[in-house]
Parts: structure tokens; C-alpha cells; sequence
């Protein structure tokens, strides 16, 4: 069964400091993963999905598919990404285009 | 570039009543989905259409929920009726394609309290 686990609910990191928030995931087959973020009082929106091997506001994520994880990296923090982030994984075949979504990690930037 | 509306924002009813959700998806995108995203946890699919029919019911309590997509554009969420489970916040979301890589863009979401 397709199962998305985020470990930290609250994560907090001083400006300038790297972050990380971890995504481990259970498919069988070959999974399509994403990071979707939430800033306050704004609607859910994509971050970027592993397909695309790119880095967006500074954010990576690598899928590594011994450890089943697709953690969501940045070097130097900033107060502006301080947002909820949820980790998911799109279904296939009969579930095709379906997100199954971790519980999220609330990320806090302090000045 | 508009984009996915969803009203009302906010819902208080009393349990056992009946509610109804409204969802206008990004012009031009085929598949729509419902959301339900309880306190504390992660957006679950309820509902996925594709133009106006629908692809994946399973985790839809079919026995109070149902939903319709008329003329493949627009779309109403229903619950009748309520259960105080089913307090949560549902989230419209729509995409260009069904793909397993496409981008769903979500709507601003409906806060239900059922009380």
C-alpha cells in the first residue's frame, strides 16, 4: 500500500542555518514524488516534484530509492520559508493522479 | 492567471444536516479532484473526475457524500448527513491532465465545523 511518512510535525532552524525535512514513503514500483508547501493564509501549492531534478527557492530533494526517501533539503534558511510542507506520492494505474500525502512539517525560520 | 475557486470558505452546521461545497476549477483542466484534510493530517482524496466522469471513488463514504461534476467544468461537493468526523477542511484541486506527474493546483479550501 502507497504510504507517505513525515516524521516531524514542527521543525525549527535559525536564519542562515540548513534544513532538512524528511520524507520516507512505501510503493511498490517506481514512485513520483513531490514536495507541495503551504505559506500562511495562501493556498496549497506546488514546490517541486523529483521528475524535474531542479532546485526551486533554493529547496533540492533527492530520491533515494534504497532508503525510500525523498527528504527536502536547503542550505541556508530564510524567514520567508517558514510554511507547512507535505511530502506526497502520485498513485498510478486505477489511482492514477491521486496524491497520497504525509501529515505535513510545520518549518519555523527564526530571525 | 485565475485560479481554483472554491466557496464557501466557511461552514458551521449541526450534525445531521446538510452541507454542499462549490468548486470552480482553472479553465481548460480536465481533472478535478475533493480533498478532505482533517486537523493535524495530511489532504485525503476523496473524489477524482475526469471532464465530467468520474475515475476514483474508493475512499469516498458513499452512503453521505456524493459529488457531481456537470458538464466537466464546475463541481459540487455534498454531505447529507453530517457527522461530526466530518469537520475538516476540503480542498478543490484541478490539473491540465491525469498523469502521474502532472501538477494539481489547489483551491483556497472550505472549512466545514460540524458542531
Amino acid at each position: 500500500a502507497q504510504r507517505v511518512t513525515q516524521p516531524e510535525k514542527l521543525l525549527s532552524v535559525f536564519k542562515g542555518a540548513p534544513v532538512e525535512l524528511k520524507c520516507n514513503y512505501s510503493y511498490s514500483g517506481s514512485p513520483e514524488l513531490f514536495w507541495y508547501v503551504q505559506y500562511s493564509r495562501q493556498r496549497l501549492q506546488l514546490l517541486l516534484r523529483h521528475i524535474s531534478r531542479e532546485s526551486i527557492k533554493g529547496f533540492t530533494a533527492d530520491l533515494n530509492k534504497g532508503e525510500t526517501s525523498f527528504h527536502l533539503k536547503k542550505p541556508f534558511a530564510q524567514e520567508e520559508d517558514s510554511a507547512m510542507y507535505y511530502c506526497a506520492l502520485s498513485g498510478r494505474g486505477s489511482t492514477l493522479g491521486r496524491l497520497y500525502f504525509g501529515r505535513g512539517t510545520q518549518l519555523t525560520v527564526w530571525p | 492567471e485565475a485560479g481554483v475557486a472554491q466557496s464557501p470558505r466557511y461552514k458551521i452546521i449541526e450534525k445531521r444536516q446538510s452541507v454542499a461545497f462549490w468548486c470552480n476549477p482553472i479553465s481548460g483542466h480536465a481533472t478535478l479532484y475533493w480533498y478532505q484534510q482533517i486537523l493535524g493530517q495530511g489532504p485525503k482524496l476523496l473524489i477524482q473526475f475526469q471532464n465530467n466522469g468520474v475515475v476514483d471513488d474508493s475512499q469516498l463514504p458513499k452512503d453521505r457524500f456524493s459529488a457531481e461534476r456537470l458538464k466537466g467544468v464546475d463541481s459540487t461537493l455534498k454531505i447529507q448527513p453530517a457527522k461530526l468526523e466530518d469537520s475538516a477542511v476540503y480542498l478543490c484541486a484541478s490539473s491540465l491532465t491525469r498523469t502521474e506527474n502532472t501538477e494539481a493546483f489547489f483551491g483556497q479550501g472550505t472549512r466545514l465545523t460540524v458542531v
